[in-house]
């Protein structure tokens, strides 16, 4: 498996929204819903926003959505807010294996 | 409540070998696949290994396949990642994940560095 790609920056105003592509191939995001979104503050873990391309784990806003058309996958940000300013990693997990996207910085 | 808090990172020379420990807490462990990702400075996140819940299969990035080995205690919640032939291309954060039976990793330490320097 290759990596995903992702854009390497985004930005965007307050209040606003954003999307974060992250492309892969016909024989992984475009064959099986396995994919997660992270965030990632510097300094800090990274933390799951979206799961399984669309699912938001609780406690992570609704401002944050996913979806997928093809082979990519995508996050958006709605009314972007000033904290979200942060490093965004797609990625698809199988049960043998992990793929993480290269990361985009969303500046706000 | 639900806890992973990695240890044993530090300065080391090529070649030479550690071990990262990853303690588990807040949840049933045993019940849990477990991965370790790494974070190289200024780089993105780079998934290296994966064990499954009861320790009986196990799988590897290529860059650290035949280096690294993956295991855990489950009798002391604990995870573990052996790095042997250590290289500077190893220099990096290390954190330790819970794999969600729903999809991603849901929980993720607070990471452990590594650096490998002559």
């Amino acid at each position: 498996q290759s990596a995903l790609t992702q854009p390497a920056s985004v930005s965007g105003s307050p209040g606003q929204s954003i999307t974060i592509s992250c492309t892969g191939t016909n024989s992984d995001i475009g064959s099986y819903d396995f994919v997660s979104w992270y965030q990632q503050h510097p300094g800090e873990a990274p933390t799951l926003m979206i799961y399984d391309v669309r699912n938001r784990p609780s406690g992570v806003s609704s401002r944050f959505s996913g979806s997928k058309s093809g082979s990519s996958a995508s996050l958006t940000i709605s009314g972007l807010q000033p904290e979200d300013e942060a490093d965004y990693y797609c990625a698809f997990h199988t049960s043998l294996t992990t793929m993480f996207g290269g990361g985009t910085k969303v500046t706000v | 409540q639900v806890e992973l808090v990695e240890s044993g990172g530090g300065v080391v020379q090529p070649g030479t070998s550690l071990r990262l420990s990853c303690a588990a807490s807040g949840f049933i462990f045993s019940s849990y696949n477990m991965h370790w990702v790494r974070q190289s400075p200024g780089k993105g996140l780079e998934w290296v290994a994966l064990i499954w819940y009861n320790g009986g299969n196990t799988f590897f990035a290529d860059s650290v396949k035949g280096r690294f080995t993956i295991f855990r205690d489950n009798s002391k919640d604990t995870l573990f990642l052996q790095m042997n032939s250590l290289g500077v291309q190893d220099t990096a954060v290390y954190y330790c994940g819970r794999d969600s039976p729903s999809g991603g990793i849901d929980v993720w330490g607070q990471g452990t560095t590594v650096t490998v320097s002559s």
